[in-house]
C-alpha cells in the first residue's frame, strides 16, 4: 500500500515560477526522500529529511517536514525548463525496520518556456 | 563507478515464456530492491534484498522470484511471463537501511 501520497498529480508552470509539491503519508516515520525521474529515466535521489528536521536546503530546493501533520512539501525556486519532471516523495517504514522505502505516485512537473 | 545497470533494457517477450533480469552495483551496498513502474500507479516494490543470500517479499512478489548469490548482483526471475507484467523494471541498491537509493536505468518488458 502507498505510504506517501503527492499532492498535486501535475503541475503546470511558467520558467521562472516557484513549484510547490506536497507529500502526505500515515505513519510515523524515520525519514523522508525526495526523488526526481525524468521521462523514460531511473529515479535520482533529491534530499533526505530526518524525522527530528523541520526545513532542509539544496541549491534551488527546499523540503519541509511537518511531522504533527504527517506531511512534506518540495520547493522548487526559480523554476527552469529542466526542472520538468516527476517528482517522488519516498518514506521509510520503521514499523519493518526501515528496510525498504514506499514510494507515493508523483507529481508531474511541466514547467513551460 | 558504473553504480546501478541493469541488463537487458528491452524485452519482448511472448506469454508463458521466462526471462531473468539482471541487476548489478559496484558500490559494495547491502541493500537492492527490485520495483516494477507502471502509469498512475508510481513504483511498486517486487522483491529485495537486505544483503547477500537474502531475500523477501515487497508489495507486488506474486509471478516474480529472486535471488541475490553475489553480493554486487540481484536478479529478478518471470517464470511464465503474462501480460500483466509488461511494465518497466527498475533495480536500486543502498548501502544502508537510513541512506538514499541509487536507481538503475530501468528495463522495459512487453510481454505480449
Amino acid at each position: 500500500s502507498q505510504q506517501g501520497e503527492e499532492d498535486p498529480q501535475a503541475l503546470s508552470i511558467q520558467e521562472g515560477e516557484n513549484a510547490t509539491m506536497n507529500c502526505s503519508y500515515k505513519t510515523s516515520i524515520n525519514n523522508l526522500q525526495w526523488y526526481r525521474q525524468n521521462s523514460g529515466r531511473g529515479l535520482v535521489h533529491l534530499i533526505l529529511i530526518r524525522s527530528n528536521e523541520r526545513e532542509k536546503h539544496s541549491g534551488r530546493l527546499r523540503v519541509t517536514l511537518d511531522t504533527s501533520k504527517k506531511s512534506s512539501s518540495l520547493l522548487i525556486t526559480a523554476s527552469r525548463a529542466a526542472d520538468t519532471a516527476s517528482y517522488f516523495c519516498a518514506t521509510d517504514d520503521p514499523q519493518g525496520g526501515s528496510e525498504k522505502l514506499v514510494f507515493g505516485k508523483g507529481t508531474k512537473l511541466t514547467v513551460n518556456p | 563507478n558504473a553504480g546501478v545497470t541493469q541488463t537487458p533494457k528491452f524485452r519482448v517477450l511472448k506469454t508463458g515464456q521466462s526471462m531473468t533480469l539482471l541487476c548489478a552495483q559496484d558500490m559494495n551496498h547491502e541493500y537492492m530492491y527490485w520495483y516494477r513502474q507502471d502509469p498512475g500507479m508510481g513504483l511498486r516494490l517486487i522483491h529485495y534484498s537486505v544483503g547477500e543470500g537474502t531475500t523477501a517479499k515487497g508489495e507486488v512478489p506474486d509471478g516474480y522470484n529472486v535471488s541475490r548469490l553475489k553480493k554486487q548482483n540481484f536478479l529478478l526471475g518471470l517464470e511464465s511471463a503474462a501480460p500483466s507484467q509488461t511494465s518497466v523494471y527498475f533495480c536500486a541498491s543502498r548501502k544502508g537501511r537510513t541512506d538514499t537509493q541509487y536507481f538503475g536505468p530501468g528495463t522495459r518488458l512487453t510481454v505480449l
